[in-house]
């Protein structure tokens, strides 16, 4: 069974610092791999897709890359605000229908 | 932008009532699923629907659950005899079509407390 990891559990950086979250998978035959940010009370968003075919995507400051082989995803934050605090989860997927979520990064940024 | 809206936002139950969580997709998607995370755990799945029946379900998803599209616009998740553990936050998401470029889209989510 497909095993989602990521580290750390929790973040706290300072305003405009850049930060990594990482995700790791036990399995590397996935169709594609996802990070969404949840906010408390809320749903969860997708912020990218990342394909099996594909290393890397960004949208604005957001930057994710997938090395399906190792098993490893990263997402980078550039130039962080008190409004990226929410927590990110990373999810992949063998099927494209069943998806299977990490625990999350908590990340607070300070102003 | 368009998103998935769910009532209610949450549901207090007593064990062993059937309790119904209803979800309205994204009026174009063709794919619906629903998801639960209990306090402090990981999102699970539990269920994915496309055309009508059910496409994939988690080993969550016993007799005791069943999903249903009453109408165009309605995706609801049932739950016969609520126990305890079913106590969550029980998530809908929708997908316009069920390939590798699509993203989920989820709604806020009903949390369902069980007593």
């Amino acid at each position: 069974k497909q095993e989602v990891t990521q580290i750390p559990a929790a973040l706290s950086v300072p305003e405009g610092e850049n930060l990594v979250l990482n995700c790791s998978f036990t399995d590397s035959a996935i169709y594609n791999l996802q990070w969404f940010r949840q906010d408390p009370g809320k749903g969860l968003t997708s912020l990218l897709l990342i394909q099996s075919s594909q290393r890397e995507q960004t949208s604005g400051r957001l930057n994710a890359s997938l090395d399906k082989s190792s098993g490893r995803s990263t997402l980078y934050i550039a130039a962080s605000q008190p409004g990226d605090s929410a927590t990110y989860l990373c999810a992949v997927t063998p099927t494209g229908n069943q998806f299977y979520f990490g625990t999350g990064t908590s990340l607070t940024v300070i102003p | 932008e368009p998103e998935v809206t769910q009532t209610p936002s949450h549901q207090v139950t007593q064990m062993g009532q059937e309790v119904i969580l209803r979800c309205v997709p994204i009026s174009n998607h063709l794919y619906f699923y629903w998801y639960r995370q209990i306090l402090g755990q990981k999102v699970e799945f539990l269920v994915s629907f496309y055309n009508n029946e059910i496409s994939e379900k988690s080993e969550i998803f016993d007799d005791q659950f069943s999903v249903e599209r009453p109408d165009g616009s309605n995706f609801t998740l049932k739950i016969r005899s609520t126990k305890l553990e079913d106590s969550a936050m029980y998530f809908c998401a929708s997908q316009r079509l069920g390939s590798t470029n699509e993203k989920l889209f989820f709604g806020s989510g009903t949390q369902l407390s069980v007593l």
